[in-house]
């Protein structure tokens, strides 16, 4: 079953922040982020296990809600270079050779 | 290091055709994942090789199968080919640990008409 990425969209300016939701209804191993720039690959940004942690670097940080079944990815201060589709990738046993994404968030940073 | 190399970027087959991409790995992967990438269903797994063994299959029909080598090198086979199978194609590559995130390939871009 596919996560559900919360919301599908958004536009924000310079410096504002922004929250991407990703929700499963069955229970989660671990949890990744991924960016992808238009006409180019994914990248990985981080990756969550199960336990319920909270990771970031820079000025993006996720958090890991396993009884909630949830992920929540933190952009703050955004810049242009955030701009782009973020995808959630579930991994719902541990089996570490299989990724369900959600169908992903295109965030839009304006000047 | 040399990142995850898919061969060709571009494809234009006929319907009824069949195809076969490449995708090299990450020097030291041994995991390699396929991805089918479209605007209305978004990624969407295909298949998982690890040591030349297919781990994991996702739901597409046997017209899309796959292999790996002792290189790790992996190739993705689509046969009679449909106009839906027009997609971009991504491949993945992990040391498959906890902990590890995937990198993927700029991917290629098959067209059916």
């Amino acid at each position: 079953q596919q996560p559900v990425q919360s919301p599908q969209a958004v536009i924000l300016r310079e410096g504002e922040d922004a929250v991407i939701n990703c929700s499963s209804s069955k229970a989660l191993y671990s949890v990744h982020w991924y960016r992808q720039k238009h006409g180019e690959a994914p990248v990985f940004l981080m990756i969550l296990l199960k336990g319920g942690e909270q990771k970031g670097h820079d000025k993006i940080s996720a958090s890991f809600n396993e009884k909630k079944q949830q992920s929540s990815l933190y952009l703050t201060a955004s810049q242009l270079s955030y701009s782009g589709t973020y995808f959630c990738g579930t991994d719902r046993s541990g089996n570490t050779g299989k990724l369900i994404f959600g169908q992903g968030t295109t965030l839009q940073v304006k000047p | 290091k040399a990142g995850v190399t898919q061969t060709p970027r571009y494809l234009i087959k006929t319907r009824g055709q069949q195809v076969t991409l490449s995708c090299s790995p990450i020097s030291g992967h041994r995991s390699v994942s396929w991805y089918q990438q479209t605007p209305g269903q978004g990624l969407q797994f295909l298949f998982e090789y690890f040591s030349e063994t297919q781990r994991n299959k996702g739901n597409f029909p046997g017209r899309f199968s796959g292999r790996q080598f002792s290189n790790s090198r992996s190739e993705m086979n689509v046969s009679t080919l449909e106009l839906g199978d027009s997609a971009l194609y991504l491949c993945a590559s992990s040391l498959r640990t906890l902990g590890d995130g995937y990198t993927f390939g700029s991917g290629t871009r098959l067209t059916v008409v």
